[in-house]
């Protein structure tokens, strides 16, 4: 079956502009993560969703970020007034109810000019 | 923050040998899983072993965990060149299933 998508696949923008990027999880996966991992490092997680709600956002950076799972389906990540520091691989990953192994869609590279 | 340290940061060996790749943590943990990762991009469950488990095999993957000591190995035996990539452990502790991930090891299989 499909696996986790990621759109889009690589995001190139322009220092203090706004950026989503999505996440299509695995069909009735009910848990729901974002990571990001920076170059040379393993990822960071940034947030956990089940359902609709967010269970943790613990590892948002600040108050620039910000996620949504409004159907408890497909995900938002979005970045206000980006900053250089913020480039890296945005990761998501979905898991079933309970179980603790995660699938990870391809990422989605962000550049911040 | 990275609960997990990698150990090497990169090992590159011949086709047919095995690797070995130890991971250390720093507090108590549920569980710890094993991901590989090519290209940088998506990464891909390996293994899991659960902190009352002491051997995990799977395939040509053989895991071990030592709690006392806090660290974790992973076995590829009869590597391949397609066992190039990076392999990162992860822990999960708590109740809510979030994962902190090391820095990773680098393997490259030379044919």
């Amino acid at each position: 079956g499909a696996g986790v998508s990621q759109t889009p696949s690589n995001k190139v923008t322009e220092k203090g502009k706004y950026v989503e990027l999505r996440c299509d999880p695995i069909s009735g996966h009910t848990a729901l993560y974002w990571y990001r991992q920076s170059l040379g490092q393993g990822p960071e997680f940034l947030i956990y969703f089940q359902g609709t709600g967010a269970a943790d956002d613990s590892g948002l950076p600040n108050d620039r970020f910000f996620a949504v799972r409004p159907e408890g389906s497909v995900s938002t990540l979005k970045i206000q007034r980006t900053e250089r520091g913020d480039s890296a691989v945005y990761l998501c990953a979905s898991s079933p109810t309970g179980a603790h192994e995660q699938y990870f869609g391809p990422g989605t590279r962000l550049t911040v000019t | 923050s990275q609960q997990g340290e990698e150990d090497p940061q990169a090992l590159s060996i011949q086709e047919g040998e095995n690797a070995t790749m130890n991971c250390s943590y720093k507090t108590s943990i549920n569980n710890l899983q094993w991901y590989r990762q090519n290209s940088g991009r998506g990464l891909v469950h390996l293994i899991l072993i659960r902190s009352n488990e002491r051997e995990k095999h799977s395939g040509r993957l053989r895991v071990t965990l030592d709690t006392s000591k806090k660290s974790s190995s992973l076995l590829i035996t009869a590597s391949r060149a397609a066992d190039t990539a990076s392999y990162f452990c992860a822990t999960e502790r708590g109740s809510n299933y979030k994962l902190t991930f090391g820095k990773g090891t680098l393997l490259t299989v030379n044919p």
